[in-house]
C-alpha cells in the first residue's frame, strides 16, 4: 500500500482536460510544498513534469499544471494529446521517514 | 548533455548479493545527490536509498535497510548500490536518478534502469 494514494485511471478524450488527484496527510502532501509528478511511458523511464507543487522544469509543456489544497495535491493536463497517455506517480516529501514517498500511480488513456 | 547509465543487474538466487552501477556524465557529479528508485514489475516507484554529493551521508528505506549500501566514487563519477541478501520482493528495475534539492523528491534526470531478478 503506497503512503500517498491516487486513482488507478483515469481518461479523457483529445483536446480535454483532466486532473490526477494524489491524497495523503499533513505529515507529507499537506505539510510541506515539496510535491513532484513524473510521466512514465511503457518502458521508460519517469520524466518529471512538476516540482515544489506547480513549477514546470525546461521543456515541459504548459499544458501541465500542478497545485494543491489541505492534504490533496492534483496534476491537470490540459488540450489532451494522445502522447499523453502514460503512467503517471506523485511524491512527497515527508517528516515520516528519511526519504520521500510515492503514491500509486495513475493510468491515463487518452480515448 | 546529462547521462545517466546503469549497470550490474542479472539474475541471482534469494539471498544472493549484487553491485550496481550508475555512471554519470555531463554534470559536476560531485556536487549533487544521487539516488537509487526501483519498480517491480507492473508496481509504482520506491525510493530505497540517497546519498548526499560528498557521500558522508546515505539514507534508506526501510525495506532495505542493513542489506543494502549506497556509495560513490567521485574521482570516477560513478554511484553504486551494493544489495545483499536479496529477496523475491526485491525483484524490479533499478533506477539511478539525480537528486538535485534533497530531500524534495524532485529526481531531474533519471537513468534507463537495470533489472534485477531474484528466484531460484
Amino acid at each position: 500500500q503506497s503512503a500517498l494514494t491516487q486513482p488507478a485511471s483515469v481518461s479523457g478524450s483529445p483536446g480535454q482536460s483532466i486532473t490526477i488527484s494524489c491524497t495523503g496527510t499533513s505529515s507529507d502532501v499537506g505539510g510541506y510544498n515539496y510535491v513532484s509528478w513524473y510521466q512514465q511511458h511503457p518502458g521508460k523511464a519517469p520524466k518529471v513534469m512538476i516540482y515544489d507543487v506547480s513549477n514546470r522544469p525546461p521543456g515541459v509543456s504548459n499544458r501541465f499544471s500542478g497545485s494543491k489544497s489541505g492534504n490533496t495535491a492534483s496534476l491537470t493536463i490540459s488540450g489532451l494529446q494522445a502522447e499523453d497517455e502514460a503512467d503517471y506517480y506523485c511524491s512527497s516529501y515527508t517528516s515520516s521517514s528519511t526519504l520521500g514517498v510515492f503514491g500509486g500511480g495513475t493510468k491515463l488513456t487518452v480515448l | 548533455e546529462v547521462q545517466l547509465v546503469e549497470s550490474g543487474g542479472g539474475l541471482v538466487q534469494p539471498g544472493g548479493s549484487l553491485r550496481l552501477s550508475c555512471a554519470a556524465s555531463g554534470f559536476t557529479f560531485s556536487s549533487y545527490a544521487m539516488s537509487w528508485v526501483r519498480q517491480a514489475p507492473g508496481k509504482g516507484l520506491e525510493w530505497v536509498s540517497a546519498i548526499s554529493g560528498s557521500g558522508g551521508s546515505t539514507y534508506y528505506a526501510d525495506s532495505v535497510k542493513g542489506r543494502f549500501t549506497i556509495s560513490r566514487d567521485n574521482s570516477k563519477n560513478t554511484l553504486y548500490l551494493q544489495v545483499n541478501s536479496l529477496r523475491a520482493e526485491d525483484t524490479a528495475v533499478y533506477y539511478c536518478a539525480k537528486t538535485p534539492t534533497f530531500p524534495k523528491p524532485l529526481f531531474d534526470y533519471w537513468g534507463q534502469g537495470t533489472l534485477v531478478t531474484v528466484s531460484s
